[in-house]
């Protein structure tokens, strides 16, 4: 079945040491987004890719950065994580230019600053 | 970006039909309404779409009055494995690639 694939599924960092988190898809999408999600609250959009071009949300903090190698990969590197940047991290996919607006979002990863 | 409110928690019981309104007064044009359902620890999944009227498929009812400054979601005879967050997100247009989640309403089903 086609789908988003998050790994690790849980991560445990230290504070400070940097981290990447992977996503992969099988539906060969143009878009990809970050999300994070904090306990009890609402996805938080950090940045997306249209294809190759990167778009940043204008309050994810420099800390985090994204890379996209090809269509099917995104990374997501977070350079000195904080207490504060434990959370769920979702990866979501989404095919423009179709009429519908479903994004398809992989099971996340959480991650555990220590 | 339009911004959505709803209400914050819902509680239903099996059987019953559970309607969500969601309130998104500054939508645009060109805006779509959405609807995402979330379970603890996974990944939000796309429920419905809209953009005026009714629209329905196997899981839900989505219904959009004409001025389209709210929708409500509707869960025909809820079970308990509907239990979840139900999240009313709005955008298109020249946001088309970016949708931005609400607070989300929690959905309790209770036996």
């Amino acid at each position: 079945d086609a789908m988003v694939i998050q790994n690790p599924r849980y991560q445990v960092t230290q504070f400070g040491k940097p981290v990447t988190l992977s996503c992969s898809q099988t539906l060969n999408h143009n878009v990809m987004y970050w999300y994070q999600q904090k306990s009890s609250q609402a996805p938080k959009l950090l940045f997306h890719y249209y294809d190759k071009d990167f778009n940043n949300e204008a309050d994810t903090p420099d800390n985090f950065q994204s890379r996209r190698p090809n269509t099917s990969f995104c990374f997501l590197d977070i350079r000195s994580p904080g207490l504060g940047d434990a959370a769920m991290y979702l990866c979501a996919t989404r095919a423009s230019g179709e009429s519908s607006y479903e994004q398809y979002f992989g099971p996340g990863t959480r991650l555990t600053v220590t | 970006l339009a911004k959505t409110t709803q209400p914050i928690s819902m509680d239903s019981y099996e059987g019953q039909e559970v309607n969500i309104t969601c309130s998104h007064n500054n939508i645009a044009t060109n805006d779509y309404i959405t609807w995402y359902q979330q379970f603890p620890s996974q990944g939000p999944r796309f429920i419905i779409q809209g953009y005026k009227t009714k629209v329905t498929n196997e899981v839900a009812s989505l219904f959009i009055p004409a001025d389209r400054k709210s929708s409500t979601l509707s869960l025909p005879r809820v079970s308990l494995s509907d239990t979840a967050v139900y999240y009313c997100l709005v955008g298109a247009g020249e946001y088309g690639n970016k949708l931005v989640f609400g607070a989300g309403t929690i959905l309790r089903v209770k036996s």
